[in-house]
């Protein structure tokens, strides 16, 4: 079965910063699908970056990005220029290849504090 | 405006007794699911259905149980066989079965035992 784990229950970063939180996961399929998922107060669950691992170039949006490391099956979010909006709780996702249904398999999540 | 509606927010149940979370969406989508959030862990699949009349146990399925019945429809009944049922309760549809899709989650319940 595959797992996801944040290593990181808590980070802080100040405002403008940039800050990265971590995620590993384990797996012996070779292509799958990865996922960060941000989730505020209201308890929303919001997709902020996706990447496909048959992908090399790592995914980008706006502030957002990633490191993805396939052979040591790391998948890392780097938040830049942070704002007071990011404090959330942070969560790294797995899915498995084409065929399956969307069953994503969450890390414990990393809640992440900014501060001024 | 599309998207995933999910009632009651608050949710208490007796000892003993079955409740039932509902889950609406009008986007439209195939795919169905539900998770569990549990303080400190991440989110659990219970219960997911790909298509009407069809649904598939997910990974904590003992004490639930769901129907789709209809397309836009997907609700989680808590039994009382489910013994620690507190527990934050987000619904989530996905228009197939992609691996590259993105889920669109509900606002979730919050399920309380009294």
């Amino acid at each position: 079965a595959q797992t996801v784990t944040q290593s990181q229950p808590e980070m802080s970063v100040q405002e403008a910063e940039t800050v990265t939180l971590s995620c590993t996961y384990d797996t012996s399929e070779s292509d799958y699908y990865l996922f960060w998922y941000k989730q505020p107060p209201s308890r929303q669950m919001i997709l902020v970056i996706r990447q496909e691992a048959y992908k090399q170039q790592n995914a980008t949006e706006n502030r957002f990005s990633v490191n993805f490391q396939k052979a040591a099956k790391s998948f890392s979010l780097k938040i830049s220029d942070s704002q007071l909006g990011d404090a959330a709780m942070y969560f790294c996702a797995y899915r498995r290849p084409t065929g399956t249904a969307s069953k994503l398999t969450f890390g414990t999540g990393t809640r992440l504090q900014v501060t001024l | 405006d599309g998207g995933i509606t999910q009632s009651p927010k608050y949710l208490f149940r007796k000892e003993g007794q079955n409740v039932t979370l509902s889950c609406e969406q009008n986007l439209n989508h195939d795919a169905m699911y539900w998770y569990r959030q549990d303080p400190g862990q991440g989110l659990r699949l219970i219960y997911y259905s790909q298509i009407v009349n069809d649904f598939q146990k997910g990974d904590i399925a003992e004490g639930y149980s769901v129907s789709r019945e209809k397309k836009e429809s997907f609700p989680l009944t808590v039994t009382s066989a489910q013994k620690n049922p507190t527990a934050f309760y987000l619904c989530a549809s996905s228009m197939g079965r992609d691996s590259n899709e993105k889920l669109f989650f509900g606002s979730g319940t919050q399920l309380s035992v009294l």
